[in-house]
């Protein structure tokens, strides 16, 4: 089993739609949660950063972190043609000390078509 | 302006030879990174270093060589022992105990 298991998509939505993108994981030991974007060609940037369980929004964004079952979301309201993009879920918190290393899924692709 | 820079955004490789990736940061940030990004594959770790003149083997770091001489620049060299290059290479940075990574605009590598 994969440490962190992200559907790759693509996802295709129509403008205005309510996006869900999730991210599983294994490592129960992980306690830092982040969800970036990444526009084609270029860096990813950091969207969303939670820390163990719970909810956090900003604006149009809501990520949602759920320990006990080992699983992050990201929602995304009312979306907008600049919203597509690849979305990485990435997570740290190893118990073993390493929590300066990140794990990443391996992204979904997120259209949305105006 | 502050940020993570890399440079060049393109770079071609000809067999055996090596090529140096820059990254250079002016955010004082203590660590830095490099991944390797391939399609489908997501971002592996190859290097990262915590501080001056120390760095650390990531996951995949056969064939690849750094080193962090200075607090802002953390360079990424490519040796002809990496036998399967191309990819989309990824320079990061945060301060230290922070959890959340700053990545730079990233460079192409492709094999002529």
């Amino acid at each position: 089993q994969k440490e962190v298991e992200q559907d790759p998509g693509p996802l295709s939505v129509p403008e205005g739609a309510i996006v869900s993108l999730n991210c599983t994981y294994s490592n129960s030991a992980f306690q830092y949660f982040m969800w970036y974007r990444q526009y084609s060609r270029k860096g990813p940037e950091l969207l969303m950063y939670t820390y163990s369980s719970g909810n956090k929004e900003d604006g149009r964004f809501t990520a949602q972190v759920d320990k006990s079952s080992k699983y992050i979301s990201l929602f995304i309201r009312d979306s907008q043609p600049s919203d597509s993009a690849t979305y990485l879920c990435a997570m740290s918190g190893d118990s073993g000390g390493s929590n300066y290393k990140l794990t990443f899924g391996k992204g979904t692709l997120l259209t949305v078509n105006p | 302006d502050g940020g993570i820079t890399q440079s060049p955004k393109y770079l071609f490789r000809k067999e055996g030879q090596n090529v140096t990736l820059s990254c250079e940061q002016n955010l004082n940030h203590d660590a830095m990174y490099w991944y390797r990004q391939d399609p489908g594959q997501g971002l592996r770790l190859i290097y990262y270093s915590q501080i001056v003149n120390d760095f650390q083997k990531g996951d995949i770091a056969e064939g690849y060589s750094v080193s962090r001489e200075k607090k802002e620049s953390f360079p990424l060299t490519v040796t002809s022992a990496q036998k399967n290059p191309t990819a989309f290479y990824l320079c990061a940075s945060t301060w230290t105990h922070q959890e959340t990574q700053y990545f730079g605009p990233g460079t192409r590598l492709l094999v002529l």
